[in-house]
């Protein structure tokens, strides 16, 4: 059973570009969170979303920020015209299709995103 | 929201000392406590959790405390390797953070030879 896939593993983008992550979750997983990492930073939790829904986004800015996760294929989130200030490690993690009070998220290797 | 804080920042012990990293939260609701390593420039690395129905949970060298009436949970790493040595996460979820898992700080936990 494949783990959490993210890809790239390292995407390096020129301000004001788009970048976009990519992230598969475990097999039978039907919930995905993406969570930004600054340097020697915490983890901080951007969006949750289930198959073709946006759960909870209330960890994304307002502006430049989206994410999907279609019902075919990998969760997508994209950055559009990036700044400096987005370069961080950006994880996805996936939790099973029941309770999700107290089930461990899996996380996948990160994104790690440069903005020259 | 739920906040979580965790203390302390940095810890260094000798090898086969213990460690302790401690974390309070303010959801009352929150019912699920995990916590994860990480090294390096790799992923967050699930080492124990503990729910809210159970006071403590101990697995090898490692334990987790939990006391919901003053809401913190603390971890406890015994007979120190230097392979420990990473950065512990603790979170927390549930009650009005249904689903996403609210971190802490960090701890830089050194485990010097």
């Amino acid at each position: 059973n494949a783990g959490v896939m993210q890809n790239p593993r390292h995407l390096v983008r020129r301000r004001g570009q788009e970048a976009r992550l990519r992230c598969s979750p475990m097999k039978g997983h039907s919930h995905v969170y993406w969570y930004r990492q600054l340097p020697e930073e915490g983890l901080k939790f951007m969006v949750y979303l289930q198959k073709e829904n946006i759960i909870d986004e209330s960890g994304m800015p307002k502006e430049r920020f989206s994410a999907e996760f279609p019902k075919e294929g990998p969760s997508i989130l994209r950055i559009q015209q990036v700044v400096r200030g987005d370069s961080a490690a950006y994880f996805c993690a996936s939790s099973p299709p029941w309770r999700l009070d107290d089930n461990e998220q899996f996380f996948g290797p990160g994104t790690r995103l440069t903005v020259l | 929201g739920e906040n979580v804080e965790q203390h302390p920042s940095t810890l260094s012990v000798q090898e086969g000392d213990s460690a302790v990293i401690k974390c309070t939260y303010s959801d009352s609701a929150s019912n699920y406590f995990p916590w994860y390593k990480q090294e390096l420039g790799k992923r967050p690395q699930l080492i124990i959790d503990i729910r809210s129905n159970v006071g403590e949970k101990k697995d090898q060298r490692i334990a987790v405390t939990l006391n919901k009436t003053a809401k913190h949970f603390s971890l406890h790493i015994t007979e120190t390797q230097p392979e420990d040595s990473a950065v512990y996460f603790c979170a927390a979820s549930g009650g009005t953070s249904y689903g996403k898992l609210t971190f802490g700080q960090g701890t830089i936990l050194t485990v010097h030879p």
